[in-house]
């Protein structure tokens, strides 16, 4: 099956630093990207979709200045957290479709201190 | 868009069918139900998807009831590894035009808890 790829897979950094997240689909090129946030024992929230080439498009709360997302490549999006306080610690993951179908990295820890 | 309803959690004993139900009583006739599921600290997992009739693959059987209101997922002989939290979605095929229905939207899932 098709393969999403997600760096780094955990991160700790100071409150007020900036934190880049890297989503790639390995073997197929994807026509959107997505980003969701999962806080614990909760579910998976949409934060945002974005196209290759376009500006993303966030989901209703979802700061669009906070949350930048590059979409630069048909196999590339990476999701940047912008001065980052400990409430953003989450666990991110990424999503990547195809024409067929919608697949998953295996996310990302981020913790900020 | 089409919400879904699910237990929050279930037991199986390992070995045996695990039969998880979903209801959406409110889906379209052209959206699909879905079914992904979540390992911890994982990322979610595709396992199948129907529109209307019964699917079978490798990891699950998906059963649609007539009316297409409400679904069960089988996994035929649940190990300790099919411990997992289990999405189902509704929503537009990936290739049909639809916007933001073809988002995958998660609800609160079922947590299956196989036994030993």
């Amino acid at each position: 099956g098709a393969v999403v790829s997600q760096h780094p897979s955990w991160v700790i950094c100071k409150s007020g630093t900036s934190v880049k997240i890297e989503c790639r689909s390995l073997d197929f090129q994807a026509t959107t990207m997505f980003w969701y946030r999962q806080f614990p024992k909760q579910s998976l929230m949409l934060m945002a979709t974005s196209n290759e080439g376009s500006k993303a498009t966030y989901e209703q709360g979802v700061e669009k200045d906070k949350f930048l997302i590059n979409h630069a490549s048909l196999t590339l999006s990476t999701l940047t957290v912008t001065s980052a306080h400990p409430e953003d610690s989450s666990f991110y993951i990424c999503s990547a479709r195809d024409f067929y179908e919608q697949y998953f990295g295996p996310g990302t820890r981020l913790t900020v201190t | 868009d089409a919400k879904t309803t699910q237990p929050p959690s279930m037991d199986c004993a390992e070995g045996r069918a695990a039969n998880l139900p979903c209801n959406h009583s409110t889906i379209s006739g052209n959206e699909y139900v879905y079914w992904y599921r979540q390992i911890h600290s994982q990322g979610p997992q595709y396992i199948i998807h129907g529109l209307k009739n019964n699917e079978t693959n490798e990891m699950a059987s998906l059963i649609i009831t007539e009316d297409r209101k409400s679904s069960t997922l089988i996994l035929p002989h649940a190990t300790l590894r099919d411990t997992a939290v289990y999405y189902c979605i509704v929503r537009l095929a990936v290739g049909v035009y639809g916007g933001a229905t073809n988002k995958l939207i998660f609800g609160t899932g079922t947590l299956l808890a196989v036994q030993p």
